[in-house]
């Protein structure tokens, strides 16, 4: 089936810091990613609908200058976290849309732990 | 506006029992639905969808749903609930008429099997 990692799993830094976080659709082209974030016990809230070659599409309360998204290549999308404030940790996940049509399953990262100092 | 109700936080059952876990939809246009699985500091596992055709849905480990369009309802069930079923289960929605847009989760239910 379709896989999606991330990297880092995890990481800690210091506030202030910039921290970048990968997003890979291993086995298939991903036209569309998405970026989420989850709190302890709820939901996931989208953040931005990231198309490959074109900016991104941030949700209205999402900083776009905070949350960098690069949708460099069909298989790769990063979110740059900048400047980042205990108030971002949280988990971030990704998902990839197997294809460009409505159709298309998202598939998701095994998400990623941000946690600010 | 697109939206999905999960109404209940949690839910309890003995292993063995057949399980119901629900979910309520509202969408403007064809209503694309998915059922996805959380395990704790995991990333989502995907159950099963609806598109179109046949109401019930079979997907993995098991678990089926059935759209109820009448009822804006894809409730997730199983016949035999597991204790290993134990997870955080999502809802989604997307409206089928709009290509590459994400999908709106519902808050989530825990699902608790007791052995």
């Amino acid at each position: 089936g379709a896989v999606v990692s991330q990297h880092p799993s995890w990481v800690i830094c210091k506030s202030g810091t910039s921290v970048k976080i990968e997003c890979r659709s291993l086995d298939f082209q991903a036209t569309t990613m998405f970026w989420y974030r989850q709190f302890p016990k709820q939901s996931l809230m989208l953040m931005a609908t990231s198309n490959e070659g074109s900016k991104a599409t941030y949700e209205q309360g999402v900083e776009k200058d905070k949350f960098l998204i690069n949708h460099a290549s069909l298989t790769l999308s990063t979110l740059t976290v900048t400047s980042a404030h205990p108030e971002d940790s949280s988990f971030y996940i990704c998902s990839a849309s197997t294809t460009s049509g409505s159709r298309g399953t998202q598939y998701f990262g095994p998400g990623t732990r941000l946690t600010v100092l | 506006a697109q939206s999905v109700a999960q109404p209940e936080d949690q839910v309890n059952v003995a292993e063995g029992n057949p399980l119901t876990v629900k979910c309520t939809y509202s969408v403007s246009g064809n209503p694309y639905l998915f059922w996805y699985v959380q395990y704790p500091n995991r990333g989502l596992q995907f159950l099963l969808k609806y598109i179109t055709g046949d109401n019930l849905v079979k997907g993995s480990y098991g678990f089926e749903a059935e759209f109820n369009k009448s009822q804006t309802s894809f409730h997730l069930k199983k016949p035999s609930a597991l204790v290993s079923d134990s997870a955080l289960y999502f809802c989604a929605v997307r409206d089928g008429g709009q290509a590459g847009t994400a999908l709106i989760f519902g808050k989530g239910t825990t699902l608790s099997v007791s052995s």
